[in-house]
């Protein structure tokens, strides 16, 4: 029973396509996050949503949107990818954001290559 | 500077040997520390926090937060084949009742030879 689930697992695209990563949470978390990895391996926050808010959203191009149809999902939609978007993306959940000693559950990321 | 400073390693012990990881930080505001493991091809997953200053002990594991010095430590004891992973220490604020963004090192490559 995977408590957080990304799809797919490996992306491999060409420059200026558009597409879409999911992330299912069965811990009936409040609050999901997007994650970059890039290849120096530094993990940066990209969004988080709160009961299908968007609360926080990091200094990222308006070519990546996030979209949660319910409080389980938050899929992650690229438009016009770019070289430099290749890395690997985790999807993650925690209770509730302000909470404290809710620690995040991370999913095991897609990797996304564009060629 | 970045936020969060952490040697990327690699880091290669014998089997039984006692690790220690650490990583700095530059924002005194940080007051939620944590300890993350990741095995290849995996996503991280949580081994220990604290919060504020102090020790905390799990097991083979022990954490310290030492913040006027602004360094954070992980002891692993009795290290085992295992816990070879990278070792991603994160931290993040707390302010008006909400914890802010987790910052995360770059993370330290272990690897315990049998």
């Amino acid at each position: 029973d995977t408590a957080v689930s990304q799809t797919p697992k490996y992306l491999v695209t060409q420059m200026g396509n558009d597409k879409s990563i999911k992330c299912e949470q069965n811990l009936g978390h409040d609050t999901m996050y997007w994650y970059k990895q890039d290849s120096k391996k530094f993990l940066k926050i990209m969004f988080s949503y709160n009961n299908k808010e968007l609360i926080i959203n990091e200094t990222v191009p308006n070519r990546f949107s996030p979209k949660s149809p319910d409080k389980a999902h938050l899929n992650l939609h690229i438009n016009s990818l770019e070289l430099g978007d290749s890395a690997v993306y985790f999807c993650a959940s925690s209770q509730d954001i302000g909470t404290l000693n809710q620690p995040q559950h991370f999913g095991d990321g897609t990797r996304l290559s564009i060629l | 500077q970045k936020e969060v400073e952490q040697d990327p390693g690699p880091l290669s012990v014998p089997e039984g040997a006692i690790v220690s990881l650490n990583c700095t930080y530059s924002n005194s505001a940080f007051q939620y520390f944590m300890w993350y493991r990741q095995y290849s091809r995996k996503g991280p997953e949580l081994l220990m926090y604290t919060y504020s200053s102090g020790n905390k002990e799990d097991g083979r594991f022990t954490a310290q937060v030492d913040k006027s010095s602004k360094y954070i430590s992980l002891f692993i004891r009795d290290s085992q084949p295992s816990d070879s992973a990278t070792y991603l220490c994160a931290m993040s604020e707390y302010y008006g009742g909400s914890q802010g963004n987790l910052i995360f090192g770059k993370g330290t490559k272990l690897s315990v030879k049998p």
